[in-house]
């Protein structure tokens, strides 16, 4: 299986900062790579797909690169609705199976 | 407007098998490229698939569990149902039902179903 290693774990930011959140995978996913939102007692929120493609009605400060085995979610200027868990999503296109990473949970500063 | 539903039991015991109805309206499974999946999350914990049932009656499995699981269509068409066997504490978690069409990503997500696995 692929496994996915987000980086970092907890991140701690302010409104208004630029942050920058990683993906690795252990081998190479192409650009089936998704990025989610997820709010204490919520389902998980569709951001990013196929890497880079921002899904309809996100706001525009959220931006996805990479493809293979490197991945950034960045967020260009936080906002107070921002601060949440951040989860990476891989699509293996040869098994059919997709794993998740572990999150990044976003705090206040 | 796509939503998807989640039922079942909230509580189980060990060693008894979960069964988990995901209800859709707004979306067919006639559709090609259409396919839903099965997630869940213990509670403070990361999100994991479980299962895919595909337009086409194909069907994929997580690799840990795929001798657990079954995924399969609903006695009505806008259902896919999962059974998970043999059920352990530690699958306590909320389980969420799912469309993917973005590219093998999770655009509408169920409100999710919480399962205790309890004595």
């Amino acid at each position: 299986d692929i496994q996915m290693t987000q980086s970092p774990s907890t991140l701690s930011a302010s409104v208004g900062d630029r942050v920058t959140i990683t993906c690795r995978a252990s081998r190479s996913v192409n650009t089936w790579l998704a990025w989610y939102q997820q709010k204490p007692g919520k389902a998980p929120k569709l951001l990013i797909y196929k890497a880079s493609y921002l899904e309809s009605g996100v706001p525009s400060r959220f931006s996805g690169s990479g493809s293979g085995t490197e991945f950034t979610l960045t967020i260009s200027s936080l906002q107070p609705d921002d601060f949440a868990t951040y989860y990476c999503q891989q699509y293996n296109s040869y098994a059919k199976m997709y794993t998740f990473g572990q999150g990044t949970k976003l705090e206040i500063k | 407007q796509v939503t998807l539903k989640e039922s079942g039991p909230a509580l189980v015991k060990p060693t008894q098998t979960l069964t988990l109805t995901c209800t859709f309206s707004g979306l067919s499974l006639t559709t090609t490229s259409m396919r839903v999946s099965w997630i869940r999350q213990p509670p403070g914990k990361a999100l994991e698939w479980l299962a895919r049932f595909d337009w086409d009656d194909d069907k994929f499995y997580s690799t840990s569990l795929k001798t657990r699981l079954t995924i399969s269509r609903g006695a009505s068409k806008n259902q896919v149902v999962l059974t998970m066997t043999n059920m352990d504490p530690v699958d306590t978690a909320t389980y969420y039902c799912v469309r993917d069409t973005r590219g093998f990503a999770f655009d509408i997500w169920g409100q999710g179903t919480m399962v205790t696995v309890s004595a």
